[in-house]
């Protein structure tokens, strides 16, 4: 268990509908970042946050946004859904110290849209 | 922006042998060079990562070494096991300041390990 937490861990929706993913980063953590992971694709990078601004962006959608709040725990929403965004979604978190970042990785939240 | 590419993408070795795998990253300020595993349907999980100041780094059966100036790191598992067999992925850091770096993944290795 990383200490990094996801919710919900599974999602069934149909194209055109909105959703929102949550992620609870590990205590201390003050760096969330958020992964889409396609069927037979890699981990890309879609958005990071730092203590509650953000900080990197990815190849995020524009359909696509985040937000991470005063207690940390950040938020994913995907509206407009389409088939191709079915995939597992990771959070990660990080301390952000100067100069290195190692990421724990939360369960995921596996996305499916009808 | 970084850019990691990893090789290869499948890898099959019988129960036993060693295995590697090899990434390159374009940007020379990457300082930082984690490897993930990830199980079918898991998270991914650091198994090993190295530091731009060391060359080569070894836990057990696993070994990572880099190499700065050719802009490449490698992962080597030696005496792999069935439990083995996952997708490992390299990753490449790039700091940007106390607050903000990103980290850029290869596109990923399916390893499997026959026994």
């Amino acid at each position: 268990d990383s200490g990094v937490t996801q919710t919900p861990k599974h999602l069934i929706t149909a194209t055109g509908q909105r959703v929102t993913l949550r992620c609870s980063p590990r205590s201390g953590d003050l760096s969330v970042y958020w992964y889409q992971q396609s069927l037979d694709q890699g981990l890309q990078f879609l958005i990071q946050y730092y203590n509650g601004e953000e900080r990197a962006k990815g190849n995020i959608l524009e359909r696509f946004s985040a937000q991470q709040f005063p207690d940390l725990h950040s938020e994913l929403n995907l509206s407009s859904l389409e088939l191709g965004d079915s995939a597992l979604y990771f959070c990660a978190s990080s301390p952000q110290v100067a100069g290195f970042n190692e990421q724990f990785f939360g369960p995921g939240t596996r996305l499916t849209v009808l | 922006g970084e850019n990691v590419e990893q090789h290869p993408s499948t890898l099959s070795v019988q129960e036993g042998d060693s295995a590697v795998i090899k990434c390159t990253y374009s940007d020379s300020a990457s300082n930082y060079f984690p490897w993930y595993k990830q199980e079918l349907g898991k998270r991914p999980q650091l198994i090993i990562d190295i530091r731009s100041n060391v060359g080569e780094k070894k836990d057990q059966r696993i070994a990572v070494t880099l190499n700065k100036t050719a802009k490449h790191f490698s992962l080597h598992i030696t005496e792999t096991q069935p439990e083995d067999s996952a997708v490992y992925f390299c990753a490449a850091y790039r700091p940007g300041g106390t607050s903000y770096g990103k980290l850029t993944f290869g596109q990923g290795t399916i390893l499997t390990v026959h026994p």
